[in-house]
């Protein structure tokens, strides 16, 4: 059945590293959402795309993450470097523009990294 | 912008009792609002949606909103929860702008639903 697939599902680093999570969408979805879920903020969005393009990226730190859609099967999310606050669940959303039926966002199972 | 404040942050209720968890949100345009699922070590799974019309929403697993234009209020209710629905449930809003997709969305805190036996 169609679902969002993020890889790694786990990823423990050291602080100063690289580090990558990747996420490919149900196909024929054209917006990607990533999200990061910590105790202390809750659910936050980082960033979304619309065909491959950002729309917005604001919930993001600029000076150590980026976030691209190479193709429209693959999304990333880099961290470098990467910092013991950057802990948290990584989640990518995947959703399709138009149409009433199109009104859900369906998520991935996410990325829990730890930076130690 | 908006906000969304789930009301409780832990509640814990009986097998076969009945579960009201709260939603209240603020915004200056109508929202789009959603109720989603986390099971332990899983992603969100949504639950139902508003979006326009009724305003009694009915879910999966048997849960139903009711959405409280006046009191801005979503709150989520089942009549007879089961062990199965031990879970972390969000409470979210999206404005309803064009060309986009329900996923830009606001998250309350989550509440954290535990059954006993």
């Amino acid at each position: 059945d169609a679902r969002v697939t993020q890889t790694p599902r786990h990823k423990v680093t050291e602080m100063g590293q690289e580090v990558t999570m990747r996420c490919q969408p149900i196909l024929g979805h054209n917006t990607v959402f990533w999200y990061r879920q910590t105790m202390m903020q809750g659910l936050e969005l980082l960033a979304y795309f619309r065909n491959r393009a950002p729309l917005d990226d604001s919930g993001m730190p600029k000076d150590r993450f980026s976030a691209e859609m190479p193709d429209a099967t693959l999304a990333t999310l880099k961290i470098q470097p990467s910092e013991p606050r950057d802990s948290a669940v990584y989640f990518c959303a995947s959703g399709s523009t138009g149409g009433a039926e199109n009104t859900e966002a369906f998520f991935g199972q996410g990325t829990r990294l730890t930076v130690v | 912008a908006q906000s969304v404040t789930q009301l409780d942050s832990q509640v814990p209720v009986f097998e076969e009792a009945p579960v009201e968890l709260r939603c209240n949100y603020s915004s200056s345009v109508s929202v789009y609002l959603f109720w989603y699922v986390q099971y332990p070590n899983q992603g969100l799974q949504l639950l139902l949606k508003y979006l326009s019309g009724s305003t009694l929403v009915k879910g999966i697993n048997g849960f139903e909103a009711e959405f409280n234009k006046s009191q801005t209020s979503f709150h989520l209710r089942k009549p007879s929860v089961h062990i199965s629905d031990t879970a972390e449930y969000f409470c979210a809003v999206s404005e309803p702008l064009r060309g986009t997709s329900y996923g830009k969305l606001t998250f309350g805190q989550g509440t954290i639903l535990t059954v006993h036996p």
